[in-house]
């Protein structure tokens, strides 16, 4: 069982504007920076946003991330069917004194 | 351009012992915070260690505590995980990760008898 609960599943069609969620809790995303990984099958993640919403270099401007409180969100907008993988989120938890990702949602692309 | 290059996977037996490297290159080693990361077989990621940038700061994930030990040479630009007493649940993918951002390919630890 993870720390941070992300649903196990998602879908879209071409074009739309789909989000997932990352809830945890005052210890882990409630008091740090959140992250996103985009994992395609057999390779190794990739980050897609830092600090809770900032994009790396590369990275398009249709993911976006935000935080409120002690969850976060990844949303991808104009969805397209090379977007279809494997996202994580993922932060540091105080109490725990590491580092923590949610079990991942797998994005379906229809 | 940024690499970070793991080896020293393999098959081992239950109770034996695995020492996995990571080799740095494309960025300034010694200035990063270095991770562990494993992913079992169709399973999501998991966290297993961190060592500070200057290698006085390290944490471990419970289920390695004990067992496993990480550790870095700034001077080689290399990570280290000494993984001792593998379990069949330590079976998995495992990847060195600089700070947030950079991942290596990952090396397969595979732990049977």
């Amino acid at each position: 069982q993870s720390v941070l609960t992300q649903p196990p599943s998602a879908s879209g069609t071409p074009g739309q504007r789909v989000t997932m969620s990352c809830s945890g809790s005052s210890s882990n995303i409630g008091s740090n920076y959140v992250y996103w990984y985009q994992q395609l099958p057999g390779t190794a993640p990739k980050l897609l946003i830092y600090r809770n919403n900032q994009r790396p270099s590369g990275v398009p401007d249709r993911f976006s991330g935000s935080k409120s409180g002690t969850s976060a969100s990844l949303a991808i907008s104009g969805l397209r069917s090379e977007d279809e993988a494997d996202y994580y989120c993922a932060t540091w938890d105080d109490s725990l004194s590491g580092r923590v990702f949610g079990g991942g949602t797998k994005l379906t692309v229809l | 351009e940024v690499q970070l290059v793991e080896s020293g996977g393999g098959l081992v037996q239950p109770g034996g012992s695995l020492r996995l490297s990571c080799a740095a290159s494309g960025f300034t080693f010694s200035s990063y915070e270095m991770n562990w990361v494993r992913q079992a077989p169709g399973k999501g990621l998991e966290w297993v260690s961190y060592i500070s940038s200057g290698g006085s700061s390290i944490h471990y994930a419970d289920s390695v505590k004990g067992r496993f030990t990480i550790s870095r040479d700034n001077a080689k630009n290399s990570l280290y995980l000494q993984m001792n007493s593998l379990r069949a649940e330590d079976t998995a993918v495992y990847y060195c990760a600089a700070a947030w951002g950079y991942w290596g390919q990952g090396t397969l630890v595979t732990v049977s008898s």
